[in-house]
């Protein structure tokens, strides 16, 4: 089956950087791209960035470009997503998600990274 | 980028009751728009694609409707299983925006 497994929780200090892994299994890896999604606390979800796992080319946000990163390693079948200069409104649960690849829709999610950022 | 828009932003229903949930784009998104649900605390997960495909294992009381600006999600028969948040999303071009989410909580 479908799965998607996140590395566990983050405290980073302002202005640091943060790199969470998404570990994929039960599906042909280089078919499908991969999106990360995050939720502030009590808040809506926002996309920040997709990655054609195939090829590797992104496709971010706006508000995210210049320090979003998204890479993977076929040999692990590791997707990872890292956000640098960090600031206090990033704390965020972040997730991977896997997109179809026509419609885009997300259908398999990780469980989520709490990133915590405080000084 | 587009702006998706959910009304309402909660609601309180009983087992039973007959909800729905709209979505509204602005800009004609034609029918890339999903519906996810939330719970407290899990990832959200897939129910409706292409604005009206029901994701397999997903109930038949869900079902979506919608084309160009407007959809909908209803639920025929709310469950006690179904009380949660629910999120659209535009997949029509990037970036992949939600809707701000609609809470369903038990009356």
């Amino acid at each position: 089956q479908v799965q998607l497994v996140q590395s566990g929780p983050e405290v980073k200090k302002p202005g640091a950087s943060v790199k969470v892994s998404c570990k994929a299994s039960g599906y042909t890896f280089r078919s499908l791209g991969l999106s990360w999604v995050r939720q502030a606390p009590g808040q809506g979800l926002e996309w920040m960035g997709w990655i054609n796992a195939y090829n590797g080319n992104t496709n971010f946000a706006q508000k995210f470009q210049g320090r979003l990163t998204m890479t993977m390693d076929t040999s692990t079948s590791t997707h990872y997503m890292e956000l640098g200069s960090l600031r206090y409104d990033d704390t965020a649960v972040y997730f991977c998600a896997r997109g179809e690849q026509l419609w885009a829709y997300l259908d398999y999610w990780g469980q989520g990274t709490l990133v915590t950022v405080s000084s | 980028d587009i702006q998706m828009t959910q009304s309402p932003s909660s609601l309180s229903a009983s087992v039973g009751d007959r909800v729905t949930i709209t979505c509204r784009a602005s800009q004609s998104i034609t029918n890339y728009l999903n519906w996810y649900q939330q719970k407290p605390g899990k990832a959200p997960r897939l129910l409706i694609y292409a604005a009206s495909d029901l994701q397999s294992g997903v109930p038949s009381r869900f079902s979506g409707s919608g084309s160009g600006t407007d959809f909908s999600l209803t639920i025929s028969s709310l469950q006690p299983e179904d009380f949660a948040t629910y999120h659209c999303q535009q997949t029509y071009s990037t970036p992949w925006t939600f809707g701000q989410g609609t809470k369903v909580e038990i009356k």
